[in-house]
């Protein structure tokens, strides 16, 4: 089993839409949560960090589930511009940076 | 504002040969990383360096090896390249708060194809 997992999508919806995306992780002992942005052909940036409170940036939503082990990521009023590969990375105890395969998302006008 | 400079950024070699590709950052993170992206695969962890001296296997080190010089440069080594190794390869580097690492920084990616 891959220690993070995203559906790879492709998500299309229409601008103005909400999405969210899920990410499970299978390391119990992880510390830290992030989402990172990648455009096609660019490095990955981050975006959010997430919170065991959960947290709002603007647009994006980001919320976490330590019991079930999910990560959440919910984009309201989306954007042409929010078209991009949206990745879910864990930091586990051992202090690396695990990515998941990321959630490839379109957003049409 | 460098941050985390990958040098080449592209390379096309043949089957069998060797090269190193060279990362730097100049943030004073301890915390280093090399990661290959294929298409459908996501970033995959090929080594990581939690501090200077240190290194240790990600989920894909086989074919690769690398040297954490010093703080500052982390570099990844294909010994005998293979054309399964055809892909980009990432570098980054965070800063640690405790045992916990924050945000990664990237380096633009070295597309590295093997013919």
């Amino acid at each position: 089993r891959k220690e993070v997992e995203q559906d790879p999508g492709p998500f299309n919806v229409p601008e103005g839409a909400t999405v969210a995306f899920n990410c499970t992780y299978s390391n119990s002992a992880s510390q830290s949560f992030f989402w990172y942005r990648q455009d096609c052909r660019k490095e990955p940036k981050l975006l959010m960090s997430v919170y065991s409170s959960g947290n709002e940036d603007g647009r994006f939503t980001a919320q976490l589930n330590r019991a079930s082990q999910y990560i959440s990521l919910l984009i309201r009023d989306s954007k042409l511009s929010d078209s991009a590969t949206y990745l879910c990375v864990v930091n586990s105890r051992a202090q690396k940076l695990v990515f998941g395969q990321g959630t490839r998302l379109t957003i049409n006008p | 504002n460098a941050g985390v400079t990958q040098t080449p950024k592209f390379q096309v070699l043949k089957t069998g040969q060797s090269m190193t590709l060279q990362c730097a950052q100049d943030m004073n993170h301890n915390s280093m990383y090399w990661y290959r992206q294929d298409p459908g695969m996501g970033l995959r962890l090929i080594y990581y360096s939690a501090s200077e001296g240190t290194t240790d296997k990600g989920e894909v080190p086989n074919g690769y090896n690398v040297s954490r010089l010093n703080k500052r440069e982390f570099s990844l080594r294909l010994e005998s390249a293979a054309p399964s190794q055809t892909s980009v390869y990432f570098c980054a580097s965070s800063p640690r708060t405790g045992t916990m690492n924050t945000e990664a920084f990237f380096g633009q990616g070295t597309r590295l194809t093997v013919v």
